[in-house]
């Protein structure tokens, strides 16, 4: 079902703490990505890898880390530094150049307490 | 700067009625243009994209340069095309951006 898996689908933490976000492709893609989707304000990207040990900051970086250490792999860090970290996440990913196609992940929700 | 623009936030219609959902963007270079959609509990999926020129559930787009809009049409809108709808640019091997979505809904 698209070749990309999000996890946890819930998850519910305690504010402070730090959370690792989940994204694994089997697709063999380049390019992932990472998306916060707030009710009004669409999809804003946080950070991307368009390669393995490598990664650029999105429009909403602070308060987040990632690593790209290896290609199907593109965990995402939430840590006590965001402000505002109760969202929905999506991961997605795509082989990249013209004409790519662009699989997104279940998205997992993330609720801070 | 790069940015999608999707001025509607929602956008309801009666079933047999056009649609249109508009998405205008700004970027200086050739750009690659997708529609997205999310239907209730489903992930975001792929509808269309320029560079194919197709129509995909009765949807068509046209890329219009002189006006930077990327609109989103339907002759007759069905109730199963209730969903959220996202234009999205894509810059040559760069990040994709995505508009702030409009929610199509269809009323029978």
């Amino acid at each position: 079902d698209g070749g990309i898996t999000q996890s946890p689908k819930y998850l519910f933490r305690k504010e402070g703490q730090n959370v690792t976000l989940s994204c694994e492709q089997n697709l063999n893609h380049d390019a992932m990505y990472w998306y916060r989707q707030d009710p009004g304000q669409g999809l804003r990207l946080i950070y991307y890898s368009q390669i393995v040990n490598d990664f650029q900051k999105g429009d909403i970086a602070e308060g987040y880390s990632v690593s790209r250490e290896k290609k199907e792999s593109f965990p995402l860090t939430v840590t006590s530094a965001q402000k505002n970290p109760t969202a929905f996440y999506l991961c997605c990913s795509s082989d990249g150049g013209t004409g790519n196609t662009i699989y997104f992940g279940e998205g997992s929700w993330l609720t801070v307490v | 700067a790069q940015r999608v623009t999707q001025p509607e936030k929602l956008l309801s219609v009666f079933k047999g009625a056009p649609v249109e959902l508009k998405c205008n963007y700004s970027y200086s270079g050739s750009p690659e243009l997708f529609w997205y959609v999310q239907y209730s509990r489903q992930r975001l999926q792929l509808l269309l994209r320029h560079i194919s020129r197709e129509s995909i559930k009765g949807f068509t787009a046209d890329l219009n340069k002189g006006e930077t809009s990327f609109h989103l049409k339907k002759p007759f809108a069905q109730e199963e095309d209730s969903a959220m709808y996202y234009c999205a640019l894509k810059p040559y091997t760069d990040k994709l951006i995505f508009g702030t979505g409009t929610r199509l809904q269809v009323f029978p």
